[in-house]
């Protein structure tokens, strides 16, 4: 089945200890998402990439990065995890249309 | 700033009944608006969505209504099934496209009593 992949499902990090989280598609889409999403709130978007363009929101830290090498996968990495940055962290892929289908998501913990 | 505000953070309705989630937005810019379905453990999936020329969109058991004037629409979910109980996520776009956001509402977490 066609899906959206994310790994790990979970992840512990140490403050200040980078991390990366993976996101993987076999749906060809060429929009990929990122959004982080803390308990209780609405997922926010960090950034997205629409085929290799790097769009990135305004008010999202320069601690996240992003990399996306070829059209299925695409990474998160948080260069020094604070507290505040523990978190669900979804992916996400569109085909150009505005629907996107959502991996099961990484909840990161840092310690 | 909320864009796009769901109201009720949780709502229990008995099998059977019908199930009305809210969803007001404040930017009229937004002209394409969707509900989305989670589970724990799980991403949303994608549930239904509207159209700002239509006011309704029928999809089985699910319609969604909206009212452009009031900046407000809702998922209807009748019958409402056990199944049905997880969070619903109202999100809302400027345009049909993949390179336009959504903004994402808090969520409404529905529980369904059998």
């Amino acid at each position: 089945d066609a899906m959206v992949i994310q790994n790990p499902r979970y992840q512990v990090t140490q403050f200040g200890k980078p991390v990366t989280l993976s996101c993987s598609q076999t749906l060809n889409h060429n929009v990929m998402y990122w959004y982080q999403q803390k308990s209780s709130q609405a997922p926010k978007l960090l950034f997205h990439y629409y085929d290799k363009d790097f769009n990135n929101e305004a008010d999202t830290p320069d601690n996240f990065q992003s990399r996306r090498p070829n059209t299925s996968f695409c990474f998160l990495d948080i260069r020094s995890p604070g507290l505040g940055d523990a978190a669900m962290y979804l992916c996400a892929t569109s085909s150009g249309l505005t629907e996107q289908y959502f991996g099961p998501g990484t909840r990161l913990t840092v310690t | 700033d909320q864009q796009v505000k769901q109201n009720s953070p949780s709502l229990s309705v008995q099998e059977g009944r019908i199930s009305i989630l809210n969803c007001d937005y404040t930017n009229s810019m937004f002209d394409y608006f969707l509900w989305y379905k989670k589970y724990p453990a799980e991403g949303p999936t994608f549930l239904i969505s509207i159209s700002s020329i239509k006011d309704k969109n029928e999809d089985g058991r699910f319609t969604v209504f909206l009212n452009k004037s009031a900046k407000h629409l809702s998922l209807h979910i009748v019958p409402s099934q056990p199944g049905d109980s997880a969070v619903y996520f109202c999100a809302a776009s400027a345009q049909r496209s993949g390179n336009t956001p959504l903004v994402f509402g808090k969520g409404t977490r529905l529980s369904v009593i059998a």
